[in-house]
């Protein structure tokens, strides 16, 4: 079946530091990527929408300048969590919609993002 | 906007036993899917099941099976024969059936299997 990878699955880092993540579809071309955040005991909160080629759409409340994104190629997309702080720390997964139409969305196994 | 609403933040079932899990959802949308993923504590995302709704046919996957309720905007999910591989966080979902199909989901309900 259609496999997201996402890169790294766990990070611990210092205050300040900017951490990148990357998401690929393996085996599919994906026009449309999406990042979450989760947080613990907590849903799927959508940050953002990343589409191959153009700017990523933001919800609201999401600071683009701090949550990088970048969807260069039809298989990656990343995000880069800049000057990261400990508030900042939460649990983030990337799904990937797959080109052709009638496709569901595939997730990444996700990240663990923890500022000390 | 669409709105998911999980009302059972836990639930429990003994083994080899049947489970219904709520959803209901609020869209002015007439076409859309419906989803239900599955997070064990690996807390990878893994689809369970979905719905066009169009179809008024329910989905149905080996133990898995929903009742889609158009009209009343209810969306359940009825695990059969419950196993103890099936512990986990259950999230509905909603995803508009244009625009950058991006998924709402609801609040999850944590399913514990009891042996």
């Amino acid at each position: 079946g259609a496999v997201v990878s996402q890169h790294p699955s766990r990070v611990i880092c210092k205050s300040g530091t900017s951490v990148k993540i990357e998401c690929r579809s393996l085996d599919f071309q994906a026009t449309t990527m999406f990042w979450y955040r989760q947080f613990p005991k907590q849903s799927l909160m959508l940050m953002a929408t990343s589409n191959e080629g153009s700017k990523a759409t933001y919800e609201q409340g999401v600071e683009k300048d701090k949550f990088l994104i970048n969807h260069a190629s039809l298989t990656l997309s990343t995000l880069t969590v800049t000057s990261a702080h400990p508030e900042d720390s939460s649990f983030y997964i990337c799904s990937a919609r797959d080109a052709r139409v009638g496709q569901p969305q595939h997730f990444g196994d996700g990240t663990r993002l923890s500022i000390l | 906007a669409q709105t998911v609403t999980q009302s059972q933040p836990e639930m429990s079932v003994q083994e080899a036993e049947t489970v219904t899990l709520s959803c209901t959802y609020d869209t002015s949308e007439s076409d859309y899917y419906l989803f239900w993923y599955k997070q064990p504590p690996s807390r990878q995302m893994i689809l369970v099941i979905r719905q066009e709704a169009y179809k008024q046919q329910n989905a149905t996957e080996n133990r898995f099976s929903v009742n889609f309720q158009k009209a009343a905007k209810s969306f359940s999910l009825k695990i059969s024969d419950s196993q103890l591989g099936d512990a986990a966080m259950y999230f509905c979902a909603y995803r508009t059936d244009f625009g950058n199909e991006k998924l709402t989901f609801g609040t999850g309900t944590r399913l514990t299997i009891i042996p």
